[in-house]
């Protein structure tokens, strides 16, 4: 079982561009989160996918949004990219949520310069 | 706005003594409380969930126990090891009325770090 993976491990964007980033759950978890962590920060929750559907969301604007397959694989993106949403956003995978435990992939680095 | 604190920000601990941090959180809607052990490039691994008061968790040198009606749990670690060293994270997850959740809430982490 290869666990939760993310990709890509790493990227540099320019502010105003479009990025989207990918996470396969572990084998038999069919809900995904994601997070943000920026620098000096804890995690900070931006939604949650169940069943193709965004299931609850965190204090997060319109330009995060997200999609979940039917493979439950999922991807976050973020449109007009600005330098404050340089941070590691990571995925958390769980049996249909977090709150008995969670999963999660190594993360994404991103930098917007 | 839910805050979940962690204390301290960070802390060196000679190998082989023990030592404890906390972490604190809202009573209010609170559903379970998640500790992370996290290692520099590596993904955060779950150590404990704990959902009860006074419920207590034990893996190897490492326990943890949980206050709900006072808001606070801790994290103890036996005979500090080297490979201990890392940042250990805990989180909350809060349920209201109606089902609603807003995913985990955590902590700004505790850097430990095991001098030899």
């Amino acid at each position: 079982d290869a666990g939760v993976t993310q990709s890509p491990t790493h990227l540099i964007k320019t502010r105003g561009q479009q990025v989207t980033l990918r996470c396969s759950p572990k084998s038999g978890h069919d809900t995904v989160s994601w997070y943000q962590q920026a620098l000096g920060q804890g995690p900070q929750f931006i939604f949650q996918y169940y069943e193709e559907e965004e299931r609850q969301r965190g204090n997060f604007p319109d330009r995060f949004s997200g999609h979940q397959f039917p493979n439950y694989s999922s991807e976050l993106n973020v449109n007009a990219l600005l330098l404050g949403d340089s941070a590691l956003y990571l995925c958390a995978s769980s049996q249909t949520g977090p709150q008995l435990g969670a999963f999660f992939g190594q993360g994404t680095r991103l930098t917007v310069v | 706005i839910l805050n979940v604190e962690q204390s301290p920000q960070s802390l060196h601990v000679q190998e082989g003594d023990s030592t404890n941090f906390t972490c604190s959180f809202p009573s209010s809607n609170f559903y379970a409380l998640h500790w992370y052990r996290w290692e520099t490039a590596k993904s955060p691994e779950a150590l404990f969930v704990m959902t009860l008061n006074g419920d207590e968790k034990k893996k190897g040198r490492i326990s943890a126990t949980l206050n709900t009606k006072e808001g606070y749990s801790y994290l103890y670690i036996k005979g500090s090891q080297p490979e201990d060293s890392a940042t250990y994270l805990c989180a909350s997850f809060f349920m209201y009325s109606g089902g609603g959740a807003d995913g985990l809430t955590f902590g700004k982490g505790t850097h430990l770090i095991i001098q030899p």
